[in-house]
């Protein structure tokens, strides 16, 4: 089956450490996005690429990082320097540009 | 788990019920809009979408009307099931940076009573 897979499912931090989100397609979509879902605040863009080795930041890029050394691949960091890391991390891809987005399953990430 | 829909306008209706669900986009150059629904601790579902150059498009128990002049969006499901239940996200095309990414709004609550 083709999708978008996120791991873990539920992600515990404690403050001042790294943490690496994983997201991996097979649907041999061109373009991979991280979004950030805070209750009531619906999605917001964090970084997104369009092209292998080519990565743009979103709109709450601080704090987090990324890769894309692989089609099929782009994992987010977020670093110590996120403040407020506790969230609901939902990873897309697009077939390309102008095209509707398939979503992994998300990752719940909580500092403790 | 936590909710997602907590502080969002929420719509309740009796199973059977037609819905509309209204989203407001920002951005007059937006071609491309896209309905998702999202389950609780789920990632969003595409539902329908449309192209700025129609007015309105049909899919099994969903309508999604366009209004372009006072930049409104539409979601219409027919005979409402418990099934429907779920945060309903509007997401509009932007290009930013001479990329497009999607915006999306900040959801409505549907809940459906047996």
């Amino acid at each position: 089956d083709g999708g978008i897979t996120q791991s873990p499912k539920y992600l515990f931090r404690k403050e001042g450490q790294n943490v690496t989100l994983s997201c991996e397609q097979n649907l041999n979509h061109d373009a991979m996005y991280w979004y950030r879902q805070d209750p009531g605040q619906g999605l917001r863009l964090i970084y997104y690429s369009q092209i292998v080795n080519d990565f743009q930041k979103g709109d709450i890029a601080e704090g987090y990082s990324v890769s894309r050394e692989k089609k099929e691949s782009f994992p987010l960091t977020v670093t110590s320097a996120q403040k407020n890391p506790t969230a609901f991390y939902l990873c897309a891809s697009s077939v390309k540009v102008n095209y509707g987005y398939t979503f992994g399953s998300g990752t719940r990430l909580t500092v403790v | 788990g936590e909710s997602v829909g907590l502080h969002l306008p929420t719509l309740s209706v009796q199973e059977g019920d037609n819905s509309i669900i209204n989203c407001a986009y920002s951005n007059s150059a937006s071609d491309y809009f896209i309905w998702y629904k999202q389950e609780s601790g789920k990632g969003p579902q595409f539902i329908i979408d449309i192209r700025s150059n129609m007015d309105k498009r049909q899919g099994q128990r969903v309508t999604v009307l366009l209004n372009k002049t006072v930049k409104h969006l539409s979601l219409q499901i027919a005979a409402t099931q418990p099934g429907d239940s779920a945060v309903y996200f509007c997401a509009e095309n932007i290009a930013f940076r001479g990329y497009s990414t999607l915006t999306f709004g900040k959801g409505t609550m549907l809940l459906v009573s047996p």
